[in-house]
């Protein structure tokens, strides 16, 4: 499984765009980025999955360079309700390969 | 998305109590089950890995004695705390995979928070 790496913690005003970065340099070709969600005294939530270029859905984008070394998730507009941990993983899974989480980054939207 | 519950949410027991929490996939049958722990302000760590019908798979670490893993059923996978100590407080999240989804998405429950006194 590819090493993960993203900022510890990030602060965002409501209304502003967010984007946190995750740095995957040994990703291999097989490997999906996938990004997930975790309030406090929650399990995670899946919110996108890319392999390349770009994904976008209701609820954020992500931005994949043509290296795949690293992705970029981006939350617009983001409100009071999008405090949360948010956990880049880098994998193929499948079957009996379950999610391993890194450290996640700690977001916090201030009014 | 598929639905995974667990039981109880929240509880609390005496040093010395087992204590047994159920993961269930509520709308679709997987065969494969995980089971994470969260410590505060820490990321999920991986526990062990339940298969249906089969002896479940711990990581190191991880006493198979002490958390007993039980996936009797397609939508049904128990976990019991043996002999739990304060040491054992935490917030463990279960998570199940529905194998005839080709996206192979991983779902969680919502966690039960396990305070040993």
């Amino acid at each position: 499984l590819a090493k993960t790496t993203q900022p510890i913690s990030m602060d965002s005003y409501e209304g502003q765009e967010v984007n946190i970065t995750c740095s995957h340099n040994n990703i291999a070709t097989n490997d999906y980025i996938t990004w997930y969600q975790q309030f406090p005294s929650q399990g995670p939530r899946f919110i996108i999955q890319g392999y390349k270029t770009k994904v976008t859905n209701e609820v954020a984008s992500l931005f994949i360079p043509a290296d795949r070394k690293s992705s970029t998730l981006s939350l617009p507009r983001v409100s009071l309700s999008d405090t949360a941990v948010y956990y880049c993983l880098v994998g193929f899974y499948s079957g009996n390969t379950p999610l391993v989480f890194g450290k996640g980054t700690r977001l916090s939207v201030i009014a | 998305g598929a639905v995974v519950s667990q039981h109880p949410s929240r509880v609390i027991c005496k040093s010395g109590t087992s204590v047994k929490i159920e993961c269930r996939s509520l709308d679709f049958q997987a065969t494969t089950m995980f089971w994470y722990r969260q410590f505060p302000k820490q990321s999920l760590m991986l526990m062990a890995t339940s298969n249906e019908g089969s002896k479940a798979t711990y990581e190191q670490g991880v006493e198979k004695d002490k958390f007993l893993i039980n996936h009797a059923s397609l939508t049904l996978s128990t976990l019991t705390v043996t002999s739990a100590h304060p040491e054992d407080s935490s917030f463990y999240i279960c998570s199940a995979r529905d194998t005839s989804d080709p996206y192979n998405e991983q779902f969680f429950g919502p966690g039960t928070r396990l305070t040993v006194l």
